[in-house]
């Protein structure tokens, strides 16, 4: 199993700003990804992050509002840039292990005002 | 495509009640097969899973067989609880998972009611 830590788990944010989001993994793992749940939707992914190289985003996301980083392969950032309210969500970090089963963060509620 | 379909919620049922959330799939292969469950203001949590076809994933009470023949995973629990409030995700992780991501339901909000 994996353990995860993401951080902050909440926050207020004045559009125009930018957050970044943390996760750690409490064990070295391939494969991580960035999900967005947006109020009363399901999970919409945003993009694989990548150890050492550039990540992949999915169709409607792009890096320069949502950059990545992943220096290593225990820790991932998501940062939400130039925000609006239309970006109010909550931001999931999840990994996957091999044995084909994903864990995940407890979740950035993020409120743009 | 690889896709799932849940039952719209939300599903609102006294305790003690027969729990069924239908879910059906589309997927080429053999796909792995999930529920999460998401209770109210936490992250996701993995309830259950299967892996192979008339597999049979159970946990705290729920259970979901893998149907090959209807591609169906739905769901089941004899009795539920108050504390069985929150929202189900089916979800499938195609074969090829280490190139592929999991692909989610829209989740079905359940109520429970004393």
């Amino acid at each position: 199993s994996a353990v995860i830590s993401q951080k902050p788990s909440r926050d207020i944010c004045q559009r125009g700003t930018s957050l970044t989001i943390q996760c750690q993994v409490d064990s070295q793992v391939t494969m991580m990804f960035w999900y967005r749940q947006q109020p009363g939707q399901s999970l919409t992914l945003i993009a694989t992050a990548n150890q050492g190289s550039e990540a992949t985003y999915e169709s409607g996301f792009v890096i320069d509002k949502f950059p990545i980083s992943r220096p290593n392969l225990t820790f991932s950032t998501l940062t939400v840039s130039n925000m609006s309210p239309e970006d109010s969500s909550i931001y999931l970090c999840s990994v996957e292990t091999l044995g084909t089963e994903a864990f995940f963060g407890q979740g950035t509620r993020l409120t743009v005002v | 495509g690889n896709s799932v379909t849940q039952m719209e919620g939300p599903v609102t049922l006294s305790e003690e009640a027969f729990l069924t959330i239908n879910c059906t799939y589309t997927a080429t292969g053999y796909p792995s097969l999930f529920w999460y469950v998401q209770y109210p203001g936490e992250g996701l949590q993995l309830l259950l899973k299967a892996t192979k076809a008339d597999d049979k994933g159970s946990n705290k009470g729920f259970e979901a067989t893998y149907r090959k023949e209807t591609t169906s995973f739905h769901l089941e629990k004899g009795s539920v609880q108050v504390s069985d409030s929150a929202v189900y995700f089916c979800a499938l992780l195609p074969l090829s998972y280490n190139t592929d991501k999991l692909i989610f339901g829209t989740g079905t909000r359940l109520q429970v009611f004393p």
